[in-house]
């Protein structure tokens, strides 16, 4: 079956850091592949998206590239604020049950200022 | 739009006890889907409805009752709770935005714990 593989965390880093949260996947078919950020005490939201291979996916600052060759889809921002902390998933959907997602386990980004 | 509804906010059950965990979208949102998140392990698939009347299993269905008799509302039954089914529990509502894509919006949550 599908299956997404992401970094374990905590990560920790000092505010205007580089972060990077790798991420991978298996799939039988074309997946949809998904960021979503869960801030403390609320539910997930959807952060950025990409529906194919080579697309990036890009929203507040974040960048995600499709890359299907290496079936990984990276979550990238340049400079992280103290408001980026929460836990950031990786998902994907397969395009014939697309409303059914796939997630990883989950990374906790914690941002000190 | 109040978008996807969740009550309660956070339970405490006795081992064997049931309950209904309510979920309503305000999107008319045709689809919807059931999610526990449990530690290190992301969210996992329990239930899903395509639609009024149609409901299907998802990754881990078992102990889990679910029913779609409007468009709105997705209730989750809990028939004879166990601790193993201590989680967060997400509802999740979404429409096709493509060819096989579709756009998810998830309620804030029910912290469920079974004693």
């Amino acid at each position: 079956g599908d299956s997404v593989t992401q970094m374990e965390g905590p990560v920790t880093l000092s505010e205007e850091a580089f972060l990077t949260i790798n991420c991978t996947y298996t799939a039988t078919g074309y997946p949809s592949l998904f960021w979503y950020v869960q801030y403390p005490g609320e539910g997930l939201q959807l952060l950025l998206k990409a529906t194919k291979a080579d697309d990036k996916g890009s929203n507040k600052g974040f960048e995600a590239t499709y890359r299907k060759e290496t079936t990984s889809f990276h979550l990238e921002k340049g400079s992280v604020q103290v408001s980026d902390s929460a836990v950031y998933f990786c998902a994907l959907s397969d395009r014939a049950a697309g409303n059914k997602l796939t997630f990883g386990g989950g990374t906790r980004v914690l941002v000190k200022p | 739009n109040a978008g996807v509804t969740q009550t309660p906010k956070f339970q405490v059950l006795k081992t064997g006890q049931s309950m209904t965990l309510q979920c309503a979208q305000d999107m008319n949102h045709e689809y919807m889907s059931w999610y526990r998140q449990d530690p290190g392990m992301g969210l996992r698939l329990i239930h899903y409805s395509v639609g009024a009347g149609i409901t299907d299993q998802g990754e881990v269905p078992n102990g889990y009752n679910v029913s779609r008799s409007t468009t709105e509302d997705f209730p989750l039954r809990l028939l004879s709770a166990a601790p193993s089914q201590t989680s967060v529990y997400f509802c999740a509502s979404s429409y096709p935005t493509g060819p096989g894509t579709y756009e998810q919006y998830f309620g804030p949550g029910t912290r469920l714990t079974v004693t």
